[in-house]
């Protein structure tokens, strides 16, 4: 039982061209999460969701889109990927007994060219 | 600006001393506080947090001081280990499970055999 997996673990693509992270999670938790690691910056929010079919946009959300039409799943799409974009990208989840606590996944390093 | 803030970006310490990791804060609004820890190539872990009506909370080495009307907390850990060297973030969140969790920058921590 993995948890939380990210795919694909490392991906190189050339400006313009669309991309798509997965998330997958195993723990059926309702609050799943998509932040962008950037050094001097931390973790920041692309875009989160409360449940399925439910998204909405955190600090950094322009340039990606959100889906999740299962529990399990949130993926993100770069529609049209510029150098800007270049980062290591964590989903998370969130539930458990103390309600503030994510569980992250392993990140997806993106280079974009 | 950076709600939460972590000023120092690195922290070198000698195996078997005292590492202690600080973090201020500007929105008062903000209720609970949590530190993860990221080794390179994973996704962070939860390590520790405390709610704002504590001043203290201990799991072990790890030792976490909150000070609400300094908007200050600070993360020790007794005695370091060459295992403990890793990024540390400092994350804070409003009252409800429904406020998003603001990350720090970061600190890493290197402990010295």
């Amino acid at each position: 039982d993995a948890g939380i997996t990210q795919s694909p673990r490392y991906k190189i693509t050339e400006t313009g061209r669309q991309v798509t992270l997965m998330c997958h999670q195993t723990w059926s938790h309702s609050y799943m999460f998509w932040y962008r690691q950037d050094l001097g910056h931390g973790l920041r929010l692309i875009y989160y969701s409360a449940a399925a079919d439910i998204t909405d946009k955190g600090e950094v959300p322009d340039g990606y889109v959100v889906s999740r039409s299962k529990t399990e799943n949130f993926p993100l799409t770069l529609e049209s990927a510029t150098r800007s974009q270049t980062s290591v990208y964590f989903c998370a989840t969130r539930g458990g007994s103390s309600y503030n606590e994510q569980f992250f996944g392993p990140g997806t390093r993106l280079t974009v060219l | 600006d950076q709600q939460v803030k972590q000023n120092s970006p690195s922290l070198s310490v000698q195996e078997g001393r005292i590492s202690i990791l600080n973090c201020d804060y500007t929105n008062s609004m903000f209720d609970y506080f949590l530190w993860y820890k990221k080794y390179p190539a994973e996704g962070p872990t939860f390590l520790i947090s405390i709610s704002s009506i504590k001043d203290k909370n201990e799991d072990g080495r790890f030792t976490v001081f909150l000070n609400k009307s300094a908007k200050h907390l600070s993360l020790h850990i007794v005695p370091s280990q060459p295992g403990d060297s890793a990024v540390y973030f400092c994350a804070a969140s409003g009252e409800t499970s429904y406020d998003k969790v603001i990350f720090g920058p970061g600190t890493s921590l290197s402990v010295i055999p």
